[in-house]
């Protein structure tokens, strides 16, 4: 079975400083897929990133980085330099790859992480 | 913009009630997906409809049904509503025929149970 664990419940940081938030995930397939979702106050999910799980290395994406790494099954991100703008929620997801699956394209979240940015 | 859209953004009934949530995706795509986020459950997984048909069941209620339609938009039909239906209702699409391809999802329907 899928799982996706999000051990952060929320993180506190000062304008400028730089935030992790870990993502820890289990499936016994051998292909799938990782993805990042904001979920800023006014509520819609904002598409981040998605990684395939044949592909470890590392992105970055402006002040976005994230971390594959599939021996310690995390898929951590990384928000550099903070703003205010980056408070929200954010969801660390795992999808199936395989056609055949009963469950293909399904996204499993976790539990998300509250960011919250104070000036 | 997602380019995703949901109607109604809000919806207020009470228990026992139905109501119907609709959802047209971007275009191009086939695949429609629904969600629930709820405080408790967290954002789980309903149903997904592809090209017309039902390819893959989460953890749907029987109260609960979908159909995707011809156009490609999709209805989300909740019946005998109780109060724990009470979440916000997300729709997503994405690309035909790529492997778990990244969803798109519209803003929302925020439905309270009274």
């Amino acid at each position: 079975a899928q799982k996706v664990t999000q051990a952060q419940t929320e993180i506190s940081v000062v304008e400028k400083e730089d935030v992790t938030l870990d993502c820890v995930y289990e499936t016994r397939d051998t292909t799938y897929y990782l993805f990042w979702y904001k979920q800023p106050p006014s509520g819609e999910l904002v598409f981040l990133i998605r990684r395939n799980s044949f592909d470890e290395q590392n992105e970055i994406s402006g002040r976005y980085s994230w971390n594959f790494q599939k021996s310690t099954s995390s898929f951590n991100f990384t928000i550099t330099a903070s703003q205010v703008v980056d408070s929200a929620v954010y969801f660390c997801a795992l999808s199936e790859a395989l056609l055949a699956s009963d469950s293909w394209g399904k996204l499993q979240f976790g539990a998300g992480t509250q960011v919250v940015v104070t000036p | 913009d997602s380019g995703v859209t949901q109607t109604p953004k809000h919806l207020i009934t009470a228990t026992g009630q139905r109501v119907t949530l609709r959802c047209s995706p971007r275009s191009g795509d086939l695949s429609v997906y629904w969600y629930q986020q709820s405080l408790d459950q967290g954002l789980q997984f309903l149903i997904q409809y592809y090209n017309g048909e039902e390819r893959a069941k989460g953890n749907i209620l029987e109260r609960f049904s979908a159909q995707q339609f011809p156009d490609l938009h999709s209805e989300l039909n909740l019946s005998s509503l109780e109060l724990g239906d009470s979440a916000l209702y997300f729709c997503a699409s994405s690309a035909q025929g790529i492997p778990a391809s990244e969803q798109y999802f519209g803003p929302g329907t925020r439905l309270t149970v009274t």
